[in-house]
């Protein structure tokens, strides 16, 4: 079935420096990719999103590389701020039968000044 | 502000019982999708409407029920509950029927504590 597998759980870096995030997934029917961003008891929102057509897409200091042959795709923060401490949530969407978004567990990073 | 209401906010009850959490979507979105996110763990999708109609299921309960109405707003529906139940469950909003159209907009969550 569908499943998104998210590594690592948890990550932890020095302000300035980047952070990686990886996801793999199962099925190669996959067409969407979005990264979710929860700051501690606030709701998910979302903070870029990446298509099956695109290798890679960046947004000031994050982006997202996909590489369908190997079905995986990562985050990338860089010159990383305080700010950017959060659970990071990549997700995955099927276009086939009762399509459906499925999260990854989520990877809690840790910004230390 | 993501435009999405969720109500109550915490909720305490005992096993056994059932409760109802509510969500009201953004101004002209069509599909509400109901999340469960428990301690540590990822966001485990359970059901999608559309314009008052089941779209997609995930591994929701058979104790656990949803229903959109005509006004968009949606309830679900938790009974016999169990202490595994405890989670904080969220409400997601989106105009498209789909799930890969855009960005689903997530209320702030109702946490439910079953002891």
């Amino acid at each position: 079935g569908e499943n998104v597998e998210q590594h690592p759980s948890t990550l932890s870096v020095q302000e300035g420096d980047s952070a990686v995030i990886k996801c793999t997934y199962s099925d190669s029917a996959s067409n969407y990719f979005p990264w979710y961003k929860q700051e501690l008891g606030k709701r998910p929102q979302l903070i870029i999103d990446i298509r099956s057509n695109v290798g890679e897409k960046k947004d000031q200091r994050i982006a997202v590389t996909l590489n369908k042959t190997a079905k995986h795709f990562s985050l990338h923060i860089t010159e990383t701020q305080p700010e950017d401490s959060a659970v990071y949530f990549c997700a995955a969407s099927w276009d086939k039968g009762a399509q459906k978004l499925v999260f990854g567990q989520g990877t809690r990073l840790t910004i230390n000044p | 502000d993501s435009g999405v209401t969720q109500t109550p906010k915490h909720l305490i009850t005992a096993t056994g019982q059932r409760v109802t959490l509510r969500c009201s979507p953004r101004s002209g979105d069509l599909s509400v999708y109901w999340y469960q996110q428990s301690l540590d763990q990822g966001l485990q999708f359970l059901i999608q409407y559309y314009n008052g109609e089941e779209r997609a299921k995930g591994n929701i309960l058979e104790r656990f029920s949803a229903q959109q109405f005509p006004d968009l707003h949606s309830e679900l529906n938790l009974s016999s509950l169990e202490l595994g139940d405890s989670a904080l469950y969220f409400c997601a909003s989106s105009v498209a029927p789909r799930q890969d159209t855009g960005e689903l907009f997530f209320g702030e969550g109702s946490r439910l504590t079953v002891l």
